[in-house]
């Protein structure tokens, strides 16, 4: 059974500083997927991860998957204030049925 | 990607009645997802709703709470029924990109605030 386990759940920066997200996942997973959700709102589709060594960025954020570790990482660059919200993980069974699965969401809060 | 509408955005309802969300989408769309998100929590899928088919209800979620409709290709509903106020959450559906796009990911609707008093 596909479980994906992330952390850190809870995380305070301070503006200008780098950190990253880590997502595992237990078992084969054929696409990895990056969702922001910012508080009161949907979710917003960041990245979607499909192969092995697969590296995608946009701003501030760059999105990697290690297949192989069953890794993927959301690295934050100099932060910023307008990155506070939820980042959500999910991987979806290797197979038809198109299921995904969540992790718990890392809550991040950007500070000046 | 695709573009839906849910309705509607919040309500407050009292105990045992029921309240009927829909989802419209822009695109024909073979599946679609009902999602329930407590507050502060991850995303529950409730079930998988095809067109033409009973849909597929996932662990601790059944029909006679929670049916589905599924009408066309591009819309749906879901009921929540004989509500109580731990049903209070904010309900979503989702499709993937109906081109088979995979890189666009799935399209979330704006979601419903549920209050049960």
């Amino acid at each position: 059974e596909l479980k994906v386990e992330q952390n850190p759940l809870f995380l305070s920066m301070q503006e200008g500083k780098n950190y990253t997200i880590y997502c595992n996942y237990s078992t084969t997973s054929d696409r990895l997927y990056w969702y922001r959700q910012d508080p009161g709102k949907s979710l917003e589709s960041l990245f979607v991860l499909l192969s092995n060594g697969a590296v995608k960025q946009e701003g501030r954020l760059m999105a990697s998957l290690d297949t192989k570790a069953r890794l993927s990482t959301l690295h934050i660059t100099a932060a910023v204030h307008d990155l506070s919200a939820t980042y959500f993980c999910a991987a979806t069974n290797a197979g038809n049925n198109r299921k995904l699965i969540w992790g718990l969401g890392t809550s991040l809060a950007v500070n000046p | 990607s695709a573009v839906i509408s849910q309705k509607p955005s919040r309500d407050i309802c009292q105990r045992g009645t029921s309240l009927t969300i829909q989802c419209q989408v822009d695109s024909q769309v073979t599946m679609m997802f009902w999602y329930r998100q407590q507050p502060g929590q991850s995303l529950t899928l409730i079930a998988t709703a095809n067109q033409g088919s009973e849909a597929t209800y996932e662990s601790g979620f059944v029909i006679d709470k929670f049916p589905i409709s599924r009408p066309n290709l591009t819309f749906s509903t879901l009921t929540v029924s004989n509500m109580s106020p731990e049903d209070s959450s904010i309900y979503l559906c989702s499709v993937e990109d109906p081109s088979g796009r995979i890189n666009y990911g799935y399209t979330f609707g704006s979601g419903t605030r549920l209050t049960v008093v």
